[in-house]
C-alpha cells in the first residue's frame, strides 16, 4: 500500500519561507505532485516531481528524494493569500493515473 | 475556457436515500475521477472513467457507482447513504494521453447526510 506523512500545521509570517515535508511509503511511483486548496475551494496544482532534485515555479519549489522516501515544498516570500493547506500525492504505478493524496498542511500566514 | 464544472454545490439527504452528483470535464479533457475528501483529510480515490467505462476504482463499496457520457460528462451515484458518506465530492478531469499531466479540480459538491 502506500501512505504520505505531512505535518498538520504550520504557521509563518509575511514575507517568510516555510518549508512543507513529504515523507511517504510507497513501492513506486510515477512522481510527487503537489497540491493547494483554499477553504471550501478546489485543490489546484501546483508543482509536479518526476526526477530526484528542485523544480522551481515562481515563488514555489518543490524537491523529491526517491532515497530517502522524501520530498517537500518550498513557499519563498508569504503572503497572505497562500494561506491554505497543501498536499503532496503520488501516482502508483499499479494505479494508472489515480492519486494518491496526503492528508494534507493547512499553512497559516499572518501579518 | 470553462474549467471542470460540478452540481450541485451543496447537498443535504437523509440516510438510506440515494444521491446523484454531476461533472463536467475541462474542454479538452477525456478522463473524468472522482474524490471523496472528508473533513480535514485529503482527497481519496473513488473511481476513475474513461471512454465510458470505469477504468480504475479506489477502495469504496458497490453503492458508489458512476457513469461518463459520449460528450465526457460524469454522474457519481450513491445509494443507501450512511452518515459516513458527508464529505465533500470533487471531480477532477484530465487527458489520458497527457500522460502525468495534472488534475484540474472541480469546486466539489458538499453532501452531508442526516
Amino acid at each position: 500500500g502506500q501512505s504520505l506523512e505531512q505535518p498538520s500545521e504550520v504557521t509563518a509570517v509575511e514575507g517568510a519561507i516555510v518549508q512543507i515535508n513529504c515523507t511517504y511509503q510507497t513501492s513506486g511511483f510515477y512522481g510527487l505532485s503537489w497540491y493547494q486548496q483554499h477553504d471550501g475551494g478546489a485543490p489546484t496544482f501546483l508543482s509536479y516531481n518526476a526526477l530526484d532534485g528542485l523544480e522551481e515555479t515562481g515563488r514555489f519549489s518543490s524537491f523529491l528524494s526517491r532515497s530517502d522516501s522524501y520530498g517537500y515544498l518550498l513557499l519563498q516570500e508569504l503572503q497572505m493569500k497562500d494561506s491554505a493547506s497543501y498536499f503532496c500525492a503520488v501516482r502508483p504505478l499499479e494505479a494508472g493515473t489515480a492519486l494518491i493524496f496526503g492528508k494534507g498542511t493547512t499553512l497559516s500566514v499572518s501579518s | 475556457d470553462a474549467g471542470v464544472t460540478q452540481s450541485p454545490t451543496h447537498l443535504i439527504k437523509t440516510r438510506g436515500q440515494q444521491v446523484t452528483l454531476r461533472c463536467s470535464p475541462k474542454s479538452g479533457h477525456d478522463t473524468v475521477s472522482w474524490y471523496q475528501q472528508a473533513l480535514g483529510q485529503g482527497p481519496q480515490f473513488i473511481f476513475q472513467y474513461y471512454e465510458e467505462e470505469e477504468r480504475q476504482r479506489g477502495n469504496f463499496p458497490d453503492r458508489f457507482s458512476g457513469h461518463q457520457f459520449p460528450n465526457y460528462s460524469s454522474e457519481l451515484n450513491v445509494n443507501a447513504l450512511l452518515l459516513g458518506d458527508s464529505a465533500l465530492y470533487l471531480c477532477a478531469s484530465s487527458s489520458l494521453t497527457g500522460g502525468n499531466s495534472p488534475l484540474h479540480f472541480g469546486n466539489g459538491t458538499r453532501l452531508t447526510v442526516t
